[in-house]
């Protein structure tokens, strides 16, 4: 897959576990935080976002958590499926550049059954 | 709705040789992005247009890279001459405005040998 070559930290998880990524952000005016999911073969795709007034936005299933003091995000999955086997990418992004996107190196995560 | 279609998945050129990838945004979405991933690295921003016009190239490596969206449709990213260190998969990304949700493709995973 296109991952060859990307060496990404893997987070095995048994499937009906509840799983969290995690991403460290480095600008502090970035005010704008999204998640996406990408299978193989597939673009990324957007799981949730959160902008930085918040810091708590819950999706189904899905859980961001933004702690703008130490400048970190997570991603939780409740009761993970083996549909949720993915690379996870976190991304930034300040207000005024709309989708120009910074993104994390991603997580690989494995459900196992 | 056809979501953001990218051609080719795939290309194998020689080092030297000239590559066009081509990126047919979601209909009516007026903003168009390209991003890519090079080998170990994380997805980087490249450039977005709004309609033909180029809002922001300022992530567009070097001026071996040509990007165009003529008649504010669909875009070509071509790469000449290819360098080894071009070889990554290229992702296409359109959204309605430039602070909306922003669709990817599937991109394409360019090889240069």
């Amino acid at each position: 897959g296109e991952s060859v070559g990307l060496h990404l930290p893997t987070l095995s998880v048994q499937e009906g576990d509840n799983s969290i990524i995690n991403c460290a952000y480095s600008n502090s005016a970035s005010d704008y935080f999204i998640w996406y999911k990408q299978e193989s073969g597939k673009g990324p795709q957007f799981i949730i976002d959160i902008r930085s007034n918040m810091d708590k936005r819950q999706g189904q299933r899905v859980t961001v958590l933004l702690n703008k003091t130490v400048k970190h995000l997570s991603l939780q999955i409740a009761a993970t499926q083996p549909g949720d086997s993915a690379v996870y990418f976190c991304a930034e992004n300040i207000g005024a550049a709309g989708n120009k996107l910074t993104f994390g190196g991603g997580t690989r995560v494995l459900v196992k059954p | 709705e056809a979501g953001v279609t990218q051609f080719p998945s795939h290309s194998v050129i020689e080092k030297g040789q000239t590559v066009t990838l081509r990126c047919d945004p979601i209909s009516g979405h007026d903003n168009l992005y390209w991003y890519r991933r090079v080998m170990g690295k994380e997805i980087k921003f490249l450039l977005h247009f709004v309609k033909e016009s180029k809002q922001d190239e300022s992530g567009m490596p070097n001026n071996r890279f040509l990007a165009e969206r003529t008649g504010g449709t669909y875009s070509t990213l071509k790469v000449q001459p290819a360098e080894l260190e071009d070889s990554g998969v290229y992702f296409c990304a359109s959204s309605l405005f430039s602070n909306t949700e922003a669709f990817f493709g599937q991109g394409t995973r360019l090889t240069v040998v």
